[in-house]
């Protein structure tokens, strides 16, 4: 099983453009989520789908949007990068996040907005 | 609304040194309550989490952590830490039947040799 995995690693971008981050995770949870890693500010929630065909917004959801394709993938996607936008973003899956299960995490991608 | 604190945002250790890490949470309710770590370049692992039952859990590497529910606290502690402890350390609670975790700030640990 490779877990939840996410593409692209690196990206740099300049402002104004736009980008999806994909995200998938082949163990079947139920739950998955989108956070990003700012240096002193820990993990943010952008957005989470606690089940297929269900998103809602998390902490931080301006500049972003989600779809949960389907029950493996939950891509996010930034209409309009801003340098604010700068950061390490985090995919996470979950078997159930109302039940409190664990979140596994894919590697993360660095993005750069210039 | 939950939130988590972790007190230190720096720690400094040499190798050997006993560890403590402190977590509060902010919520009347039930929880469940996990520690994270990410070494170095790397992605966010599970260290322990409790659930219910013995307050005293334990996880891998050494590491365990202790629910005080009247101090709404979860410590991480380790005996003896070692060079390879170098990491960041997040504290985090879920809400039962809530579907977010929410999480800390974090804590760097630099382990001397």
């Amino acid at each position: 099983n490779a877990g939840v995995t996410q593409t692209p690693k690196f990206q740099v971008l300049k402002t104004g453009q736009s980008m999806t981050l994909q995200c998938a995770q082949d163990m079947n949870h139920n739950s998955m989520y989108w956070y990003r890693q700012d240096p002193g500010m820990g993990l943010r929630l952008i957005y989470y789908s606690a089940s297929e065909g269900t998103t809602d917004k998390g902490e931080v959801p301006n500049g972003y949007n989600v779809s949960r394709l389907n029950k493996r993938e939950f891509s996010l996607r930034l209409e309009s990068a801003a340098p604010s936008q700068t950061s390490v973003y985090f995919c996470a899956s979950s078997e159930d996040g109302g039940l409190g299960y664990e979140q596994f995490f894919g590697p993360g991608t660095r993005l750069t907005v210039l | 609304a939950q939130s988590v604190s972790q007190h230190n945002h720096h720690v400094i250790l040499s190798e050997a040194a006993s560890l403590e890490l402190g977590c509060n949470y902010s919520y009347g309710g039930t929880v469940n309550l996990f520690w994270y770590v990410q070494y170095p370049g790397q992605h966010l692992q599970l260290l322990l989490k409790y659930f219910s039952g013995d307050p005293l859990v334990k996880g891998i590497k050494g590491f365990e952590a202790e629910f005080i529910k009247s101090k709404f606290s979860f410590n991480l502690r380790k005996p003896s830490v070692q060079w390879s402890d170098t990491a960041e350390y997040f504290c985090a609670v879920n809400a039962l039947g809530d579907d977010k975790i929410i999480f800390g700030k974090g804590t760097r640990l630099h382990i001397l040799p």
